[in-house]
């Protein structure tokens, strides 16, 4: 069966320090993988998807990139971090219509 | 564009009612519609999906949902509700494909669920 795994679970940065999240899909092959953001009272919002590797399409202006080195590893990042990039980072991938999501990690930046 | 409107940011109901969330859509083309759940500091689990067959769907945990094109509606019921079923959820809807499969969500804003004694 298919898993997502994503890490760290929780992370304390900052000001202006880098970040790194890490995602990786097990069980099946070439799949469409996407970070979402979750703030309080807001929703998701999707920040960027990938269909295959090295294929990454943003959805918002930010202070984050994506890239997808591997078919199945997908990685947040920032080389600066901003007050405003504190929140719940969501994982995901999908298989047809359906997208499954990973554990999540907290990122709060002090 | 689509977008998903979650009446009700807080919802509270006693164990054993019913329980009853709802979720209205706007979407361009028939859409594809989700509802997730999300207990604390956890990811979103799939409750249930509709993409176009019954409009009548069903779900884990007991929960079903219905889609109504005329009210573009897709409100999540329970018979009875539990305490375990206190949680956050989550509709949402997609009608934008990314190409090569898969698909792009809009999320609503969430409804939290309290179910009490």
């Amino acid at each position: 069966s298919q898993t997502i795994h994503q890490w760290p679970a929780t992370l304390v940065q900052p000001v202006g320090s880098p970040l790194s999240l890490e995602c990786t899909v097990e069980g099946t092959s070439n799949p469409n993988l996407y970070w979402y953001r979750q703030a309080a009272g807001r929703g998701l919002q999707l920040l960027f998807y990938s269909v295959g590797i090295g294929q990454i399409s943003s959805e918002v202006p930010q202070n984050l990139s994506a890239s997808r080195p591997q078919d199945r590893q997908f990685i947040l990042s920032s080389k600066k971090l901003l007050l405003s990039d504190s929140g719940f980072y969501l994982c995901a991938w999908s298989a047809g219509n359906t997208i499954y999501f990973g554990e999540g990690s907290w990122l709060t930046v002090v | 564009a689509q977008s998903v409107t979650q009446l009700g940011s807080h919802v509270s109901v006693s164990e054993g009612a019913l329980v009853l969330l709802r979720c209205n859509y706007s979407s361009s083309v028939p859409p594809y519609l989700f509802w997730y759940v999300q207990y604390p500091n956890q990811g979103l689990q799939l409750l249930l999906k509709y993409t176009s067959a019954a409009t009548l769907v069903k779900g884990i945990n007991g929960f079903e949902a219905e889609f109504k094109k005329s009210e573009t509606s897709f409100h999540l019921t329970k018979p009875s509700a539990h305490m375990s079923d206190a949680a956050e959820y989550f509709c949402a809807v997609s009608d934008d494909m990314v190409t090569g499969g898969g698909n792009k969500l809009t999320f609503g804003t969430g409804t939290q669920l309290k179910v009490e004694l």
